[in-house]
Protein backbone atom coordinates (compact mmCIF):
# COMPACT_ATOMS: atom_id res chain seq x y z
CA UNK A 1 0.00 0.00 0.00
CA UNK A 2 0.97 3.42 -0.01
CA UNK A 3 2.59 5.38 2.93
CA UNK A 4 0.09 8.50 3.82
CA UNK A 5 1.72 10.17 6.76
CA UNK A 6 -0.03 12.19 9.30
CA UNK A 7 1.06 14.09 12.88
CA UNK A 8 -0.39 11.56 15.49
CA UNK A 9 -2.38 14.26 17.50
CA UNK A 10 -3.75 17.63 17.69
CA UNK A 11 -4.26 20.06 20.63
CA UNK A 12 -6.69 23.36 20.54
CA UNK A 13 -8.31 25.65 22.28
CA UNK A 14 -12.51 26.08 21.45
CA UNK A 15 -12.60 29.10 19.29
CA UNK A 16 -8.76 28.90 17.91
CA UNK A 17 -8.22 27.17 14.05
CA UNK A 18 -6.87 23.68 13.73
CA UNK A 19 -4.50 23.05 11.47
CA UNK A 20 -4.23 19.13 9.94
CA UNK A 21 -1.56 18.16 8.12
CA UNK A 22 -1.27 15.07 5.56
CA UNK A 23 1.59 13.73 3.15
CA UNK A 24 0.99 10.99 0.15
CA UNK A 25 2.86 9.26 -2.04
CA UNK A 26 1.27 8.75 -5.46
CA UNK A 27 1.45 11.97 -7.68
CA UNK A 28 -1.15 10.38 -9.99
CA UNK A 29 -4.03 10.84 -7.27
CA UNK A 30 -6.75 12.42 -8.86
CA UNK A 31 -8.63 13.43 -5.96
CA UNK A 32 -7.77 13.66 -2.23
CA UNK A 33 -9.87 13.47 0.57
CA UNK A 34 -10.41 14.16 4.41
CA UNK A 35 -12.77 11.92 6.76
CA UNK A 36 -13.79 12.58 10.24
CA UNK A 37 -14.47 9.70 12.48
CA UNK A 38 -16.22 10.30 15.68
CA UNK A 39 -16.07 7.31 18.88
CA UNK A 40 -18.17 4.68 17.77
CA UNK A 41 -19.16 5.83 14.08
CA UNK A 42 -17.94 5.19 10.38
CA UNK A 43 -15.86 7.56 8.85
CA UNK A 44 -17.67 10.61 7.36
CA UNK A 45 -16.81 12.20 4.25
CA UNK A 46 -16.17 15.79 5.29
CA UNK A 47 -14.46 17.05 2.02
CA UNK A 48 -12.69 16.44 -1.07
CA UNK A 49 -10.46 18.27 -3.30
CA UNK A 50 -9.19 17.89 -7.04
CA UNK A 51 -5.37 17.50 -8.06
CA UNK A 52 -5.86 20.53 -10.16
CA UNK A 53 -6.75 22.87 -7.41
CA UNK A 54 -4.48 24.11 -4.67
CA UNK A 55 -7.37 25.39 -2.90
CA UNK A 56 -10.99 24.66 -1.22
CA UNK A 57 -13.30 26.35 0.95
CA UNK A 58 -16.45 24.84 2.30
CA UNK A 59 -18.07 26.79 5.46
CA UNK A 60 -15.43 26.23 8.26
CA UNK A 61 -12.94 24.01 6.29
CA UNK A 62 -10.50 25.01 4.18
CA UNK A 63 -8.15 22.29 1.91
CA UNK A 64 -4.62 23.22 0.95
CA UNK A 65 -2.84 20.96 -1.92
CA UNK A 66 0.67 21.47 -2.58
CA UNK A 67 1.26 19.20 -5.31
CA UNK A 68 4.67 19.59 -5.91
CA UNK A 69 5.51 18.51 -2.38
CA UNK A 70 2.53 15.81 -2.48
CA UNK A 71 0.86 17.80 0.83
CA UNK A 72 -2.71 18.08 1.78
CA UNK A 73 -3.54 19.85 4.97
CA UNK A 74 -7.10 20.32 6.42
CA UNK A 75 -7.89 23.87 8.30
CA UNK A 76 -11.14 24.39 10.92
CA UNK A 77 -11.56 27.70 11.62
CA UNK A 78 -13.56 28.62 14.70
CA UNK A 79 -12.71 25.07 16.26
CA UNK A 80 -15.82 23.65 18.38
CA UNK A 81 -15.71 20.42 20.76
CA UNK A 82 -17.89 19.05 18.53
CA UNK A 83 -15.21 18.79 15.92
CA UNK A 84 -12.87 16.49 18.62
CA UNK A 85 -12.51 13.39 16.67
CA UNK A 86 -9.85 11.54 14.37
CA UNK A 87 -9.33 12.95 11.05
CA UNK A 88 -8.05 10.81 7.98
CA UNK A 89 -7.29 11.91 4.51
CA UNK A 90 -6.98 9.75 1.73
CA UNK A 91 -5.98 9.42 -1.88
CA UNK A 92 -7.17 7.47 -4.60
CA UNK A 93 -4.95 7.17 -7.43
CA UNK A 94 -7.39 4.50 -9.25
CA UNK A 95 -11.22 4.28 -9.32
CA UNK A 96 -11.36 1.68 -6.30
CA UNK A 97 -8.37 2.17 -4.48
CA UNK A 98 -8.24 4.21 -1.48
CA UNK A 99 -5.02 5.00 1.11
CA UNK A 100 -5.65 6.34 4.11
CA UNK A 101 -3.36 8.15 6.37
CA UNK A 102 -2.73 7.24 9.50
CA UNK A 103 -5.25 9.54 11.12
CA UNK A 104 -4.79 12.68 13.40
CA UNK A 105 -6.70 12.74 16.44
CA UNK A 106 -8.03 16.16 17.37
CA UNK A 107 -8.87 17.33 20.87
CA UNK A 108 -10.70 20.66 21.52
CA UNK A 109 -9.92 22.52 25.13
CA UNK A 110 -13.45 24.10 26.05
CA UNK B 1 -27.75 9.66 9.21
CA UNK B 2 -25.07 7.29 6.92
CA UNK B 3 -26.59 6.16 3.93
CA UNK B 4 -24.67 2.86 4.00
CA UNK B 5 -26.75 1.00 6.61
CA UNK B 6 -24.39 -1.91 8.71
CA UNK B 7 -26.21 -4.80 11.19
CA UNK B 8 -25.83 -5.33 13.79
CA UNK B 9 -24.07 -2.60 15.60
CA UNK B 10 -22.65 -5.19 18.00
CA UNK B 11 -21.47 -8.87 17.84
CA UNK B 12 -20.15 -10.73 20.35
CA UNK B 13 -19.32 -14.75 19.26
CA UNK B 14 -17.01 -17.16 20.47
CA UNK B 15 -14.07 -18.73 18.71
CA UNK B 16 -16.65 -21.70 17.40
CA UNK B 17 -19.53 -19.74 16.54
CA UNK B 18 -20.88 -18.79 12.53
CA UNK B 19 -22.18 -15.10 12.27
CA UNK B 20 -22.95 -12.96 9.75
CA UNK B 21 -22.73 -8.87 9.06
CA UNK B 22 -25.03 -7.29 6.79
CA UNK B 23 -24.41 -3.81 4.86
CA UNK B 24 -27.05 -2.54 2.49
CA UNK B 25 -26.49 0.81 0.18
CA UNK B 26 -29.02 2.54 -1.95
CA UNK B 27 -27.16 5.36 -3.50
CA UNK B 28 -26.79 3.22 -6.67
CA UNK B 29 -23.26 2.66 -6.14
CA UNK B 30 -21.44 -0.39 -8.40
CA UNK B 31 -17.89 -0.51 -6.07
CA UNK B 32 -19.15 -2.39 -2.58
CA UNK B 33 -16.26 -2.25 0.57
CA UNK B 34 -15.18 -4.46 3.27
CA UNK B 35 -12.97 -2.83 5.45
CA UNK B 36 -11.29 -3.72 9.33
CA UNK B 37 -10.39 -1.64 11.44
CA UNK B 38 -8.43 -1.81 14.95
CA UNK B 39 -8.91 0.98 17.93
CA UNK B 40 -6.99 4.42 16.37
CA UNK B 41 -5.76 2.92 13.38
CA UNK B 42 -6.89 3.82 9.80
CA UNK B 43 -9.53 1.17 7.93
CA UNK B 44 -7.61 -1.75 6.47
CA UNK B 45 -9.29 -3.20 3.08
CA UNK B 46 -9.91 -6.78 3.04
CA UNK B 47 -12.43 -7.18 -0.24
CA UNK B 48 -13.75 -5.29 -3.08
CA UNK B 49 -16.96 -5.98 -4.78
CA UNK B 50 -17.33 -4.33 -8.26
CA UNK B 51 -20.70 -4.94 -10.26
CA UNK B 52 -21.16 -7.95 -7.52
CA UNK B 53 -17.94 -9.38 -8.56
CA UNK B 54 -15.02 -10.17 -5.71
CA UNK B 55 -12.16 -7.79 -7.66
CA UNK B 56 -9.76 -7.11 -4.53
CA UNK B 57 -9.18 -9.67 -1.44
CA UNK B 58 -6.41 -8.70 0.67
CA UNK B 59 -5.04 -11.93 1.30
CA UNK B 60 -7.68 -12.08 4.01
CA UNK B 61 -8.20 -15.79 5.80
CA UNK B 62 -10.50 -17.82 4.56
CA UNK B 63 -12.38 -17.74 7.86
CA UNK B 64 -13.84 -14.44 6.75
CA UNK B 65 -16.17 -15.41 3.39
CA UNK B 66 -17.77 -12.09 1.56
CA UNK B 67 -20.70 -12.37 -0.35
CA UNK B 68 -22.75 -9.68 -2.66
CA UNK B 69 -26.11 -11.42 -3.51
CA UNK B 70 -27.13 -7.99 -5.20
CA UNK B 71 -25.59 -4.37 -6.33
CA UNK B 72 -27.79 -3.31 -2.64
CA UNK B 73 -26.70 -5.79 -0.58
CA UNK B 74 -22.89 -7.03 0.96
CA UNK B 75 -23.00 -9.77 3.29
CA UNK B 76 -20.15 -10.89 5.45
CA UNK B 77 -19.63 -14.45 7.02
CA UNK B 78 -17.63 -15.56 9.96
CA UNK B 79 -16.59 -18.52 11.05
CA UNK B 80 -14.43 -20.05 13.47
CA UNK B 81 -12.26 -16.54 14.75
CA UNK B 82 -9.99 -15.56 17.09
CA UNK B 83 -9.73 -13.48 19.30
CA UNK B 84 -7.69 -10.99 17.61
CA UNK B 85 -10.21 -11.03 14.92
CA UNK B 86 -12.01 -8.23 17.16
CA UNK B 87 -12.36 -5.07 15.62
CA UNK B 88 -14.66 -2.65 14.14
CA UNK B 89 -16.15 -4.13 10.79
CA UNK B 90 -16.53 -1.10 8.36
CA UNK B 91 -18.57 -1.42 5.08
CA UNK B 92 -18.31 1.51 2.23
CA UNK B 93 -19.93 1.81 -1.43
CA UNK B 94 -18.44 3.87 -4.28
CA UNK B 95 -19.96 5.19 -7.38
CA UNK B 96 -16.56 3.95 -9.06
CA UNK B 97 -17.51 5.95 -12.17
CA UNK B 98 -15.25 8.50 -13.86
CA UNK B 99 -14.87 11.53 -11.88
CA UNK B 100 -15.01 11.86 -7.75
CA UNK B 101 -16.40 8.57 -6.45
CA UNK B 102 -15.42 8.84 -2.67
CA UNK B 103 -16.30 5.82 -0.02
CA UNK B 104 -19.18 6.57 2.18
CA UNK B 105 -19.25 4.32 4.52
CA UNK B 106 -21.52 2.69 7.24
CA UNK B 107 -21.14 2.90 11.15
CA UNK B 108 -20.07 -0.33 11.45
CA UNK B 109 -20.13 -3.36 13.44
CA UNK B 110 -18.20 -4.05 16.70
CA UNK B 111 -17.39 -7.28 16.73
CA UNK B 112 -15.76 -9.02 19.86
CA UNK B 113 -15.13 -12.30 19.35
CA UNK B 114 -14.26 -14.52 22.94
Amino acid sequence: GEDVEQSLFLSVREGDSSVINCTYTDSSSTYLYWYKQEPGAGLQLLTYIFSNMDMKQDQRLTVLLNKKDKHLSLRIADTQTGDSAIYFCAESPTGNQFYFGTGTSLTVIP
Amino acid sequence: DTEVTQTPKHLVMGMTNKKSLKCEQHMGHRAMYWYKQKAKKPPELMFVYSYEKLSINESVPSRFSPECPNSSLLNLHLHALQPEDSALYLCASSGQGRGNSPLHFGNGTRLTVT
